[in-house]
């Protein structure tokens, strides 16, 4: 039982480089975000969706986009990364908004 | 907007000695509650929820929370720390007037002293 699988783990890019970062749940789960994590500041919402074909603003939007092209799979993209970038990002999904998120285990992200 | 204060950032206590973290939030209607644990270079995990109901609610590891709602407060404690109880805890509110969305505190890091 997988839950939610964040890939890559680790990634360094390079500043205007862009890249994907892949999200997948496996328990057909309508609600999936995506999170910015730096120190001090907790959790941040970037995105998220609550179904397939629908995505959302979250409270830092700039700079990202996402797709859901399928219900299992969240894409977050950097168009044109830049060092303000740099952190750990969380995918999570829930069942309902409701309920309880879970969480996939990060990406760490080095924009240089 | 919905808003939800940790208080410190670090919190140290000593093996055995009362856990007690502090969340207070700033909805006027009963939210759902969360605490959510840790550890380093993991994801999060939740450790208990207040949706309706008891307002003491159980979690894993020991851990528990009372929901007053008079005081807008929702405090995590457990009677006797243990070293691997040493992680990052984050407390989180969800409500009708947010969509749902989860909003987070800042998160206090536990410090278990040998």
């Amino acid at each position: 039982n997988a839950g939610v699988t964040q890939t890559p783990k680790f990634r360094v890019l390079k500043t205007g480089q862009s890249m994907t970062l892949l999200c997948a749940q496996d328990m057909n789960h309508e609600y999936m975000y995506w999170y910015r994590q730096d120190p001090g500041m907790g959790l941040r919402l970037i995105h998220y969706s609550v179904g397939e074909g629908t995505t959302a603003k979250g409270e830092v939007p700039d700079g990202y986009n996402v797709s859901r092209l399928k219900k299992q799979n969240f894409l977050l993209g950097l168009e044109s990364a830049a060092p303000s970038q740099t952190s750990v990002y969380f995918c999570a999904s829930s069942r309902s908004g409701q309920g309880e998120a879970f969480f996939g285990q990060g990406t760490r992200l080095t924009v240089v | 907007a919905q808003s939800v204060t940790q208080l410190g950032s670090h919190v140290s206590v000593s093996e055995g000695a009362l856990v007690l973290l502090r969340c207070n939030y700033s909805s006027s209607v009963p939210p759902y509650l969360f605490w959510y644990v840790q550890y380093p270079n993991q994801g999060l995990q939740l450790l208990l929820k207040y949706t309706t109901g008891a307002t003491l609610v159980k979690g894993i590891n020991g851990f528990e929370a009372e929901f007053k709602k008079s005081e807008t407060s929702f405090h995590l404690t457990k009677p006797s720390a243990h070293m691997s109880d040493a992680a990052e805890y984050f407390c989180a509110v969800s409500e009708m007037d947010s969509n749902y969305q989860l909003i987070w505190g800042a998160g206090t890091k536990l410090i278990i002293k040998p």
